[in-house]
């Protein structure tokens, strides 16, 4: 399996363009979530999908954010329109339950994103 | 408070053991993970432990869990280069689905 695949890998941008990050989960894992990491604030949880559904959203930081999840194969992150404070590493991650351990999360590379 | 809590750094020699700690909030947590993040990749399982067990030791790895004070331990024997790493502590909850949540990581950083 390839493991979870996100694109671009890379994406600089200038303030107020739109912004679409994209995920294809591990096959068969229904579980998908999208983190976003920096140095001021960690690891944070932004949205998760159980079998395509958004469950909990309360992660997201502003209108400016949002995820879809249109088949188990793939989802998209859309900030529109960004600004440089976006800046980070985005990862998406897919996990399933009863595997080695419960909701073991497999993370895709990341995508950095650059707003200027 | 955060739920889950790691200092940021952690510098030790090749050859020395590393210790990386965490503490936790939640009581009914089920499940405590450590992952590893390799520059520029994403978060890896790196080993777990059942909230009723005390210790795990996997080969170099050697996780110690104190139920009472919320403390989970990471300790890598005879650390090497290839350790370098941000190592997260995570934590989960069986009403909560089993979703893990991360505290901020801790930067292993191994010097000749």
């Amino acid at each position: 399996d390839a493991g979870v695949i996100q694109s671009p890998r890379h994406e600089v941008t200038e303030m107020g363009q739109e912004v679409t990050l994209r995920c294809k989960p591990i096959s068969g894992h229904d579980y998908l979530f999208w983190y976003r990491q920096t140095m001021m604030r960690g690891l944070e949880l932004l949205i998760y999908f159980n079998n395509n559904v958004p469950i909990d959203d309360s992660g997201m930081p502003e209108d400016r954010f949002s995820a879809k999840m249109p088949n188990a194969s793939f989802s998209t992150l859309k900030i529109q329109p960004s600004e440089p404070r976006d800046s980070a590493v985005y990862f998406c991650a897919s996990s399933l339950p009863g595997a080695r351990v419960d909701n073991e999360q497999f993370f895709g590379p990341g995508t950095r994103l650059t707003v200027l | 408070g955060e739920d889950v809590e790691q200092s940021l750094f952690l510098s030790v020699r090749e050859g020395d053991s590393s210790v990386i700690n965490c503490t936790y909030t939640d009581s009914s947590s089920t499940y405590l993970y450590w992952y590893k993040q390799e520059p520029g990749a994403g978060l890896q399982l790196l080993t777990y432990i059942f909230s009723n067990m005390d210790m795990k030791q996997d080969q170099r790895l050697t996780v110690l869990l104190n139920k009472k004070d919320k403390h989970l331990s990471l300790r890598i024997a005879d650390t090497q280069t290839g350790d370098s790493a941000i190592y997260f502590c995570a934590e989960s909850t069986s009403g909560g689905s089993y979703i893990p949540t991360f505290g901020r990581g801790t930067s292993l950083i191994v010097h000749p």
